[in-house]
């Protein structure tokens, strides 16, 4: 089984500063990899798939990149919706993984 | 609009047995791999299950495997979790959600959700 380790745990930053996220992968999973941010209570939304594709409707200061085994999110200027926990999944080996996910919150 | 409704969660004791249903609306239901996925009370997402498009080929996690079968009804657009010998670690929500065509492994809609709680 594929493992995903994200990094950090939490972040806590204001609105306006970047988040970076980092999500490593116990070994190789080309560009198969997607980043979803989940609310309290509510279900999971896709941000970016295979790596660096924004999903429909998400916007333009969430972007993705990495190969292999370093993935990063970043998101360049929070927004006050954009505090959430934020979760990485790859699609190259079944059974498909998740990471830990990372929180960021308003510090 | 893609709409995935959950149904069928509940308390259950250890051992029973619960079939969760999900309604899919929206868009053509028989293109799409569907997955369940389920969460843990302040725990992460965990995979748990997938179903091709046609219903032919279908994969689940190890800790399931064997309990648990997913099904799908094209006609109806319903995707289908039954989930037997249940313990309590099963205790989660339940989400179902939608491959996405070009990329089957990564969901790109998902329900609301339906809890299982499993429990004497």
């Amino acid at each position: 089984e594929i493992v995903l380790t994200q990094s950090p745990a939490t972040l806590s930053l204001s609105p306006g500063e970047r988040a970076t996220l980092s999500c490593r992968v116990s070994q190789g999973v080309s560009s198969y990899l997607a980043w979803y941010q989940q609310k309290p209570g509510q279900a999971p939304r896709l941000l970016i798939y295979d790596a660096s594709n924004r999903a429909t409707g998400i916007p333009a200061r969430f972007s993705g990149s990495g190969s292999g085994t370093d993935f990063t999110l970043i998101i360049s200027s929070l927004e006050p919706e954009d505090f959430a926990i934020y979760y990485c999944q790859q699609r190259s080996n079944w059974p498909l993984t998740f990471g830990g996910g990372t929180k960021v919150e308003i510090k | 609009e893609v709409q995935l409704v959950e149904s069928g969660g509940g308390l259950v004791q250890p051992g029973g047995s619960l079939r969760l249903s999900c309604a899919a609306s929206g868009f053509t239901f028989s293109s799409h791999w569907m997955h369940w996925v389920r969460q843990a009370p302040g725990k992460g997402l965990v995979w748990v299950s997938r179903i091709s498009d046609d219903g032919s080929s279908t994969s689940y996690a190890d800790s399931v495997k064997g309990r648990f079968t997913i099904s799908r009804d094209n006609a109806d657009n319903i995707l289908y979790l039954q989930i037997n010998s249940l313990r309590a670690e099963d205790t989660a929500v339940y989400y179902c959600a939608r491959g996405i065509v070009t990329a089957r492994g990564s969901v790109d809609h998902w329900g609301q959700g339906t809890l299982v709680t499993v429990s004497s």
